[in-house]
């Protein structure tokens, strides 16, 4: 079945440690997506990415950084300089940047300890 | 950054009612409004995309319009189940800066009591 595997589910980390998130699809998708959640909070776009090897910062791109290597794959580092990483971070994918409807994969939760 | 609206926040019915909620957003620089079901523990799921002024469509009990010039969307359900049990959530595409973002309401959280 195609789709967007995100891992791990349950994440923790250290304070002033950076940490990657995965994300992969095999929907053929050519734009992906990083998004946060945050309790009261509608979903904010991080980064995301209309082709490979190109990514543009979404509203709150501060502190993470993503690459685009490959159609299937766009994980997301929560760097050091990111000042409140605890959150639920989504990833979703589109046929194109301007498309209908998005796929999105599970999520991860990133708790800093 | 635009301003997705949704109301209620949450709202719970019994099963077998009809109930609806409403999305608000930018009426200039209009492209497209999504509408997403997120169940706990699942990934949103895409209901609706909406594209045209006056649109009406139709999944199941669930239906939704679409005013761009006064800017909202409606969502409605039709003989709630429990099943319906989700967070609905609303966003929108703008033809102008930022076109290739999905702009999110903060979602609308229903409980369908059996």
């Amino acid at each position: 079945d195609g789709g967007i595997t995100q891992s791990p589910k349950y994440l923790f980390r250290k304070e002033g440690q950076n940490v990657t998130l995965s994300c992969e699809q095999n929907l053929n998708h050519d734009a992906m997506y990083w998004y946060r959640q945050d309790p009261g909070q509608g979903l904010r776009l991080i980064y995301y990415s209309q082709i490979v090897n190109d990514f543009q910062k979404g509203d709150i791109a501060e502190g993470y950084s993503v690459s685009r290597e490959k159609k299937e794959s766009f994980p997301l580092t929560v760097t050091s300089a990111q000042k409140n990483p605890t959150a639920f971070y989504l990833c979703a994918s589109s046929i194109g940047a301007r498309s209908q409807g998005y796929t999105f994969g599970s999520g991860t939760r990133l708790t800093v300890v | 950054i635009l301003n997705v609206e949704q109301s209620p926040q949450s709202l719970h019915v019994q099963e077998g009612d009809s109930t609806n909620f409403t999305c608000s957003f930018p009426s200039s620089n209009f492209y497209a409004l999504h509408w997403y079901r997120w169940e706990t523990a699942k990934s949103p799921e895409a209901l609706f995309v909406m594209t045209l002024n006056g649109d009406e469509k139709k999944k199941g009990r669930i239906s939704a319009t679409l005013n761009t010039k006064e800017g909202y969307s409606y969502l409605y359900i039709k003989g709630s189940q429990p099943e319906d049990s989700a967070t609905y959530l609303c966003a929108f595409k703008s033809s102008g800066a930022g076109s290739y973002q999905l702009t999110f309401g903060k979602g609308t959280k229903l409980s369908v009591i059996p």
